[in-house]
């Protein structure tokens, strides 16, 4: 069975603060991806990154990086120094190659709430 | 501006009524699916549709149909049958269902029984 855990149901930091967003999955297939995906208040849900099993590498871009690993099934997202415009529900995500479709296997979400 | 667009962005429904939520894409994407997202927990597939004139149920199809009539058109009803329909509704679409696209998501459709 594939699964996607977000423990974490509600954050709540200072403006400025850094704050990590936790993500576990379980999948038997080797080759698979892992997502985030973030809903403004708008609804819709915007990409943020897309990384394949067989890259462990850790990743950053701007404010946002991205640590993956592999042996411990995780695929955390650490948003530095948040911002007021950060706040919003973040979704982690997967997907098996051994799916022919498109369908992604979604976690709980994890609301995050910046406050000035 | 290519995108997905999803109406309308409020919907009620009364008891034994049939509702159709549009959802129309100028991607030029094969791909469309519908996804269910209810407070607290992760999106739920209903349906997908890989190529125009064929479409497969997801996760919770129950009270629920599509159809693919046009490449950039997947309608979804909620049909009496459906007895707990409040949800937001999400639509999106991918260039051509393969495993490693990512999706894009219109901005949903909050549905609400009266």
């Amino acid at each position: 069975a594939q699964k996607v855990t977000q423990a974490q149901t509600e954050i709540s930091v200072v403006e400025k603060e850094d704050v990590t967003l936790d993500c576990v999955y379980e999948t038997r297939d080797t080759t698979y991806y892992l997502f985030w995906y973030k809903q403004p208040p708008s609804g819709e849900l915007v990409f943020l990154i897309r990384r394949n099993s067989f890259d462990e590498q850790n990743e950053i871009s701007g404010r946002y990086s991205w640590n993956f690993q592999k042996s411990t099934s995780s695929f955390n997202f650490t948003i530095t120094a948040s911002q007021v415009v950060d706040s919003a529900v973040y979704f982690c995500a997967l997907k098996s190659l051994s799916s022919n479709t498109g369908k992604l296997i979604f976690g709980q979400g994890t609301t995050l709430q910046v406050k000035p | 501006d290519g995108g997905i667009t999803q109406s309308p962005k409020y919907l009620f429904r009364k008891e034994g009524q049939n509702v159709t939520l549009s959802c129309e894409q100028n991607l030029n994407h094969d791909a469309m699916y519908w996804y269910r997202q209810d407070p607290g927990q992760g999106l739920r597939l209903i349906y997908y549709s890989q190529i125009v004139n064929d479409f497969q149920k997801g996760d919770i199809a129950e009270g629920y149909s599509v159809s693919r009539e046009k490449k950039e058109s997947f309608p979804l009803t909620v049909t009496s049958a459906q007895k707990n329909p409040t949800a937001f509704y999400l639509c999106a679409s991918s260039p051509s269902g393969s495993r490693a696209e990512k999706l894009f998501f219109g901005s949903g459709t909050q549905l609400s029984v009266l």
